[in-house]
């Protein structure tokens, strides 16, 4: 069975631009999270979908938002980008809202670098 | 604010050495902890802990969690150059979000 899917693998983006990335869960997971990770901060939570609706959201600035689309597939949004946004975006889908008792499992990620 | 603390920050062994990995937490509402380890990109599932007490193995990797402590450790026991990764602990709490420490990096020399 596939795994998470993310896109683009990499990505380059200019200071004040703005990026969107794709998040595919695993076939019937409805609950997609994503988080940032960065050298300096770790993981850190952004926020969590489940049918739909945003059930969760971390300590970030409004620039980041994201959505789900009813087949459950997600996308997260960065407008007007900073220097400091340059990390790695991690997907994370699980069978039902939280983690469940199988926890979540994570795409490989999107590498956005800000020049 | 949730607070997750990983010891040692990093770790270089020896193939057949046993390593213990430190994980501390300080959550409201603490409903799992998790251990994921990171090679590359995407971080993988090893084992989930609610209650205390309880091991859960498999293979060489165990790992048991204490609620009084506020703690978890992870063992690995003869351990292998695969086994080379970032641990990552982290908390589920009933906001559904993980927080998550800031890691162990192992390295296990030939």
């Amino acid at each position: 069975k596939a795994g998470v899917t993310q896109t683009p693998r990499y990505l380059i983006k200019t200071r004040g631009q703005q990026v969107t990335l794709s998040c595919s869960p695993i076939s019937g997971h409805r609950s997609v999270s994503w988080y940032q990770q960065t050298p300096g901060q770790g993981l850190q939570f952004l926020f969590e979908y489940f049918s739909e609706t945003q059930r969760n959201k971390g300590n970030f600035p409004g620039r980041f938002s994201g959505r789900q689309f009813s087949n459950s597939r997600s996308e997260m949004n960065v407008s007007t980008l900073e220097l400091g946004d340059s990390a790695l975006y991690l997907c994370a889908s699980s069978l039902k809202f939280g983690a469940g008792i199988y926890g979540y499992t994570f795409g490989s990620g999107t590498r956005l670098t800000v020049v | 604010e949730d607070k997750v603390v990983q010891s040692p920050l990093s770790l270089v062994v020896h193939e057949g050495d046993t390593v213990t990995l430190n994980c501390s937490y300080e959550v409201t509402n603490f409903r799992s902890l998790l251990w994921y380890k990171q090679e590359k990109k995407a971080p993988t599932f090893l084992f989930m802990l609610t209650s205390s007490g309880i091991e859960k193995k498999s293979g060489r990797l165990s790992s048991i969690l204490d609620k009084k402590e506020l703690s978890s450790i992870l063992n690995i026991t003869a351990t292998q150059t695969g086994d080379s990764a970032i641990y990552l602990c982290a908390v589920d709490n009933a906001g559904n979000m993980l927080t998550f420490g800031g890691g162990t990096r192992l390295m296990v020399k030939p």
